[in-house]
This record gives structure tokens, C-alpha cells and sequence, in this order.
């Protein structure tokens, strides 16, 4: 089955520690993104990458990065900069620019 | 001008009903508009797209109406039932571009 695989399920961070959430899609889709979900509101971007190797920072990127050294894999880590990291992080990908996107289950992320 | 504007933020219907989900933009640029369903815990998944070269798409069910001069889209959901009870998602696009703009979300619940 093609689809996107996100984990963990659940996170939980503790102050001052860096955490990663994994994404790996196997549609062979080009682009790949990452959202972050609050209650009440839309899907804000984070960051997108149209291809490996090159990414581009979305509308909140701070306390943020991610790498792209593989087409299938787009990780994102959640730094201890994110001051406000509790969220709902999305992974999503498409074929190329002005596309269907699809998601992922996605990845709760808590403080402790 | 590159928002999109949803409403209500949340609808109540009794099954079998219509439920109607309107959507606004105001960039004339914007050439996709897709609509995403999302049950808790799950990512959103595209339920239904439209592009401007047509005034309504029909699957099954669901329906996008798209008025172009208006710059308004919407979603409707006929003989709608508890199983439809999610929360939905407008969003707009442009060729060229990689990032949707998302609708903050309407909540729906099918009364049985």
C-alpha cells in the first residue's frame, strides 16, 4: 500500500531537549511538507521540499529544521528554540507544485 | 489577499440532510481548491478538488460549487450521515507554488 508512514504516534519532550518526528512516503512523489495543527485553526506550514536536497522554510520555520537527503525520507526536528512546541505535526507530500497533497496519521508532540 | 475564509466554524445536521460549507479568497491567482475531511486523530485526506475551468464537480455524495466571480467555493454534502461527522478543510493553491493556504476548518456533526 502506498501511503505516508509517520511516527512517532505520541512524543513528549522535556525542556530543553531536541526532538525528531519521522516522515517517509512511498508514492514517489517529489514534494514533501510538514504542517503544524493547533485547535481552532488551519494547517500552518512549516517547511517544503520540492526535491532532495533543497528545502524552503513555510510561514513558521523558527525552532524548526529538517533535512532531505533522501526522496522517500523528509524528518523535522523540533528544536529547544520552539518554545511553544505542543501541536499536532502533519507530514504531507505531492507529486510536484499545485498538486493533490497527501497526508500522513501524524504526530502528537507534548511537553513534560 | 492570501487567506481563505471559512464558515461557519461549525455546523450541526440531522442525518439525511444537506450540510453546506462555504469558503472565500480574494487572490484571483489561485487556480486549485481542494477539500479535506479529517476525523480525530487521523491527517486530513482529499476528499474532493475543483479547478476554475468548471463550476461544480460532483462525487458521489459530495459536491464543490465554484463561483468565479464571487471567489467563493463551497462544499456540500447531501443525504448527509453520522459517519460524515469531521472536521473539513478548504484550501487554495496557484500554479507554481507549493503552498496551500488552508481554511481554518468546520466542525460537522450528524445528528442521528
Amino acid at each position: 500500500d502506498g501511503g505516508i508512514t509517520q511516527s512517532p504516534k505520541y512524543l513528549f519532550r522535556k525542556e530543553g531537549q531536541n526532538v525528531t518526528l519521522s516522515c517517509e512516503q512511498n508514492l514517489n512523489h517529489d514534494a514533501m511538507y510538514w504542517y503544524r495543527q493547533d485547535p481552532g485553526q488551519g494547517l500552518r506550514l512549516i517547511y517544503y521540499s520540492q526535491i532532495v536536497n533543497d528545502f524552503q522554510k513555510g510561514d513558521i520555520a523558527e525552532g524548526y529544521s529538517v533535512s532531505r537527503e533522501k526522496k522517500e525520507s523528509f524528518p523535522l526536528t523540533v528544536t529547544s528554540a520552539q518554545k511553544n512546541p505542543t501541536a499536532f505535526y502533519l507530514c504531507a507530500s505531492s507529486v510536484t507544485s499545485n498538486q493533490p497533497q497527501h497526508f500522513g496519521d501524524g504526530t502528537r508532540l507534548s511537553i513534560l | 489577499q492570501q487567506q481563505v475564509k471559512q464558515s461557519p466554524q461549525s455546523l450541526i445536521v440531522q442525518k439525511g440532510g444537506i450540510s453546506i460549507i462555504n469558503c472565500a479568497y480574494e487572490n484571483t491567482a489561485f487556480d486549485y481548491f481542494p477539500w479535506y475531511q479529517q476525523f480525530p486523530g487521523k491527517g486530513p485526506a482529499l476528499l474532493i478538488a475543483i479547478r476554475p475551468d468548471v463550476s461544480e464537480k460532483k462525487e458521489g455524495r459530495f459536491t464543490i460549487s465554484f463561483n468565479k466571480s464571487a471567489k467563493q467555493f463551497s462544499l456540500h454534502i447531501m443525504d448527509s450521515q453520522p459517519g460524515d461527522s469531521a472536521t473539513y478543510f478548504c484550501a487554495a493553491s496557484m500554479e507554481g507554488t507549493y503552498k496551500y493556504i488552508f481554511g481554518t476548518g468546520t466542525r460537522l456533526k450528524v445528528l442521528a
